[in-house]
């Protein structure tokens, strides 16, 4: 199956202090990839939705200045928590979608990263 | 409006019984994907299995099955003879077609007792 990496798998920072979390496709191409946030005992909330050497697309509440993604390739997108806060401290996690030349077809599965814990003190 | 609905927020099963997990979702487009994901302690999002708008029949991987009731826009999954392992956090999905995202449900904390 696919592989998706993350790291760090966790990480703790100073507030006031810059993150950055890379995700990689490892035995695949992703066009897409997809960062999401998780706080303890909640689901998954959208972030953004990053494509291959264009800017992210962020949701709705999501501060792109201070998360910055940048989907500089094929295979790696990177998420930076600037200047991070404690109320920044949750457990992000990244997909990626495998490129295709076809129509977005719902049978695409995104494969998950396994996840990075970020503790802001 | 809320597109994916859990009700459960938890659920306690017996070791070996069967346990139904439900989902509810809500989309005006005719083509759609439905997607459960289990979630274990360790954070990683586990593909479990996946049902179609269009797909006749209902989906199975193994022990998950996926109850599709299209009408009342249902995709309940049913986990049969529970292990211990299966005890984790289990997610709903729909992406529509023509959208790149997957929204999820609120999720439910399945616990399996010996």
């Amino acid at each position: 199956g696919a592989v998706v990496s993350q790291h760090p798998s966790w990480v703790i920072c100073k507030s006031g202090t810059s993150v950055k979390i890379e995700c990689r496709s490892l035995d695949f191409q992703a066009t897409t990839m997809f960062w999401y946030r998780q706080f303890p005992k909640q689901s998954l909330m959208l972030m953004a939705t990053s494509n291959e050497g264009s800017k992210a697309t962020y949701e709705q509440g999501v501060e792109k200045d201070k998360f910055l993604i940048n989907h500089a390739s094929l295979t790696l997108s990177t998420l930076t928590v600037t200047s991070a806060h404690p109320e920044d401290s949750s457990f992000y996690i990244c997909s990626a979608r495998r490129a295709s030349g076809r129509a977005i077809n719902p049978r695409e599965t995104q494969y998950f990263g396994p996840g990075t814990r970020l503790l802001v003190l | 409006a809320q597109k994916i609905t859990q009700t459960q927020p938890g659920m306690f099963v017996q070791e070996k019984e069967a346990v139904t997990l439900d989902c509810t979702y809500d989309t005006s487009d005719q083509s759609y994907g439905l997607f459960w994901y289990k979630q274990p302690s360790s954070g990683e999002m586990i593909f479990l299995i996946y049902q179609g708008s269009y797909d006749e029949q209902n989906a199975t991987e193994g022990r998950y099955s996926l109850n599709f009731q299209k009408a009342r826009k249902s995709a309940n999954l049913v986990i049969s003879a529970s292990q211990l392992g299966d005890s984790a956090m289990y997610f709903c999905a729909m992406r529509e077609l023509g959208a790149q995202k997957l929204v999820f449900g609120q999720g439910t904390r399945l616990t399996i007792n010996p």
